[in-house]
């Protein structure tokens, strides 16, 4: 059984940045792609970006590319996402997810509440 | 990348059928057979409900099934039940390598 343990909750100001973490455990980390979603309070869900750890090639939204970097760790099984320049309406619980071969998310994350305020 | 199209909120009865109702483009979901639904309770991590627009994961009661037609993709539910009360997202994936998710469906088990 696959499992995917995040980091804890981060209150950061604004034009900060926070760094969140997503350990895996139980499956073959390098060979599947991991995600990175969002939902800010209220919300929706939204694509952040992801990474394949075998290859360390990241993609990212439009939306947040410039802002957002996604690296994996083979070594330890950790993926991270960075994003920076924040602003109050990144405030949001961040999610990741594993990717399987067709572009859906078969297990997640806890999730990581970022709040930003001044 | 806008967002999919999905109704806000659908209700029904216990035991009746409700469908959700997913619309993009020719880019993702007319263009693909990679549409999934997802199932959020409150204050919890989405689960996977269905991918690859048919297919069931393990242990997915067989209640939910997907189907799609031209740029529309649908997730119906049969035998409502109160504990299918949720949030329902459905996504898919893009001309752009990118994976876009619908607004959210509310469902109301009356």
């Amino acid at each position: 059984q696959v499992h995917l343990v995040q980091s804890g909750a981060e209150v950061k100001k604004p034009g900060s940045s926070v760094k969140v973490s997503c350990k895996a455990s139980g499956g073959t980390f390098s060979r599947y792609a991991v995600s990175w979603v969002r939902q800010a309070p209220g919300q929706g869900l939204e694509w952040v970006g992801g990474i394949i750890p075998i290859f360390a090639t990241a993609n990212y939204a439009q939306k947040f590319q410039g802002r957002v970097t996604i690296i994996a760790d083979e070594s330890t099984t950790t993926a991270y996402m960075e994003l920076s320049s924040l602003r109050s309406e990144d405030t949001a619980v961040y999610y990741c997810a594993r990717v399987g071969s067709s572009w859906f998310f078969d297990y997640w994350g806890q999730g990581t509440l970022v709040t930003v305020s001044s | 990348q806008s967002a999919l199209t999905q109704p806000a909120s659908v209700s029904g009865s216990p035991g009746q059928s409700i469908t959700i109702s997913c619309t993009g483009t020719s880019s993702d979901v007319g263009g693909y057979n990679y549409v999934s639904w997802y199932q959020q309770h409150p204050g919890k991590a989405p689960k996977l409900m269905v991918y690859e627009v048919t297919n069931r994961p393990s242990g997915v009661s067989n209640r939910f099934s997907g189907s799609k037609s031209g740029n529309t993709a649908s997730l119906t539910i049969s035998g409502l039940q109160a504990e299918d009360e949720a949030d329902y997202y459905c996504s898919s994936y893009t001309s752009s390598s990118n994976v876009v998710f619908g607004g959210g469906t509310k469902l109301t088990v009356l």
